[in-house]
């Protein structure tokens, strides 16, 4: 089973940005937390990836709590094409990592 | 292109059917792993190979089978193909066999079962 939970969708309009929530509990010390996103049936995305430290790249930016429980997937300027399922996840499964239901997001023109 | 590459795109087969799914690694990478992903569904992971040899199992059903050849390239096999068979398969491929540096994943097959 996944150990990260999700909101099943959210909204946002072109060009706000995109705050999209994750829990991830039962994250222990030396796990990371890792971002996909999958458009339309196309293969998932990796978009950033973070341990304690808050992370920054040209897509996204990651903020991950100082308990490090949780984490904010964050698009500063959402546009169309990111409208896509957005998948936290946590790699201590290693192979078996499994990819639950995500975060479908709707960007709205 | 993510630089896993994945053949055929589509396949669209009978029920009973054996079908061979392929899949090229990302240069470098040692490690692949199938995943199967049914319509409005999460992506469910099957099996892994490391440097040739099965590392884990997920989900796999029986009448799935796989192996990864010397050149790293890995092949999915489906047999007695049913009707809900049907599915996206992606292979993703890593550096090593824990995916800690990150999956990269291919564009995947739609295989449709009639």
């Amino acid at each position: 089973d996944a150990k990260t939970t999700q909101p099943p969708s959210m909204d946002c309009a072109e060009g706000r940005a995109a705050n999209l929530p994750c829990n991830h509990s039962t994250i222990s010390g030396n796990e990371y937390v890792y971002w996909y996103r999958q458009i339309h049936s196309q293969g998932p995305q990796y978009i950033i990836h973070g341990l304690k430290n808050n992370e920054t790249n040209e897509m996204a930016s990651l903020i991950i709590t100082e308990d490090r429980k949780s984490s904010t997937l964050i698009l500063p300027h959402a546009t169309l094409r990111d409208t896509a399922v957005y998948y936290c996840i946590d790699l201590a499964g290693g192979f078996k990592t499994i990819f639950g239901a995500g975060t479908r997001l709707f960007v709205k023109a | 292109d993510s630089g896993v590459t994945q053949t055929p795109k589509h396949l669209i087969t009978a029920t009973g059917q054996r079908v061979t799914l392929r899949c090229s690694p990302r240069s470098g990478d040692l490690s692949v792993y199938w995943y199967q992903q049914s319509l409005d569904q999460g992506l469910q992971f099957l099996i892994q190979y490391y440097n040739g040899e099965e590392r884990a199992k997920g989900n796999i059903l029986e009448r799935f089978s796989a192996q990864q050849f010397p050149d790293l390239h890995s092949e999915l096999n489906l047999s007695s193909l049913e009707l809900g068979d049907s599915a996206l398969y992606f292979c993703a491929s890593s550096v090593d066999g824990t995916g800690d540096g990150g999956y990269t994943f291919g564009s995947g097959t739609r295989l449709t079962v009639v």
